[in-house]
């Protein structure tokens, strides 16, 4: 059971490049979350998928698509990157989405994927 | 007006004292409350989820006060190992992240 897992660990991108982070679960779980962490700033969410084949914009969605593949699956692609999208990115799963009405919303985090836009 | 906020920090105190953190929410219709830690170039664990009744584990306590919008998390006995950044975290409607409170156990 290897919970959370995201490719690639590290990234240097030039300006004006594309690349696909990947992430999958296996915990059964239907919500899946693209998160950035910034120095100073905290966890800021990008896009999440309440469950498969629904995908919604989170705080910071510019610069950035998402592609929920399958339950299992939620990727990021970044089509053109821009020196602002440096940062360290976390993907997350948890079974249910915190809608309120109750339901297990822990969320369990993948290792992180550190990004370099030169 | 930011979701959640959390003092910062810094936190350095020595083995065996005991530290509490605070966070404020603003939004009062919040349903689940968390406090997860973040290592140094880690991810973020879950440390414990907070219970309208307050809730322990070991030496750690997690309060919720619904009234005053605002959540706490206890340790006692620090330990070296308790280093960490220590994130709220408040679920409604999506999850609303603290930017954490750093930790520093010093011997």
């Amino acid at each position: 059971n290897a919970g959370v897992t995201q490719t690639p660990k590290f990234q240097v991108l030039k300006t004006g490049q594309s690349m696909t982070l990947q992430c999958a679960q296996d915990m059964n779980h239907n919500s899946m979350y693209w998160y950035r962490q910034d120095p100073g700033m905290g966890l800021r969410l990008i896009y999440y998928s309440a469950s498969e084949g629904t995908t919604d914009k989170g705080e910071v969605p510019n610069g950035y698509n998402v592609s929920r593949l399958n339950k299992r699956e939620f990727s990021l692609r970044l089509e053109s990157a821009a020196p602002s999208q440096t940062s360290v990115y976390f993907c997350a799963s948890s079974e249910a989405f915190p809608w309120g009405t109750g339901g297990n919303n822990e969320q369990f985090f993948g290792p992180g994927t550190r990004l370099t836009v030169l | 007006r930011k979701e959640v906020e959390q003092d910062p920090g810094p936190f350095n105190v020595p083995e065996g004292a005991t530290v509490a953190f605070n966070c404020t929410y603003s939004n009062s219709a919040s349903q689940s409350f968390f406090w997860y830690r973040q290592d140094c170039r880690k991810e973020p664990k879950l440390l414990m989820s907070v219970y309208s009744s307050g809730n322990e584990d070991g030496r750690f306590t997690a309060q919720l006060n619904r009234a005053s919008q605002y959540i706490s998390l206890l340790i006692r006995d620090s330990k070296l190992s308790d280093s960490a950044t220590y994130l709220c975290v408040v679920a409604s409607g999506q999850f609303y992240f603290g930017t954490g409170t750093s930790l520093t156990v010093i011997p």
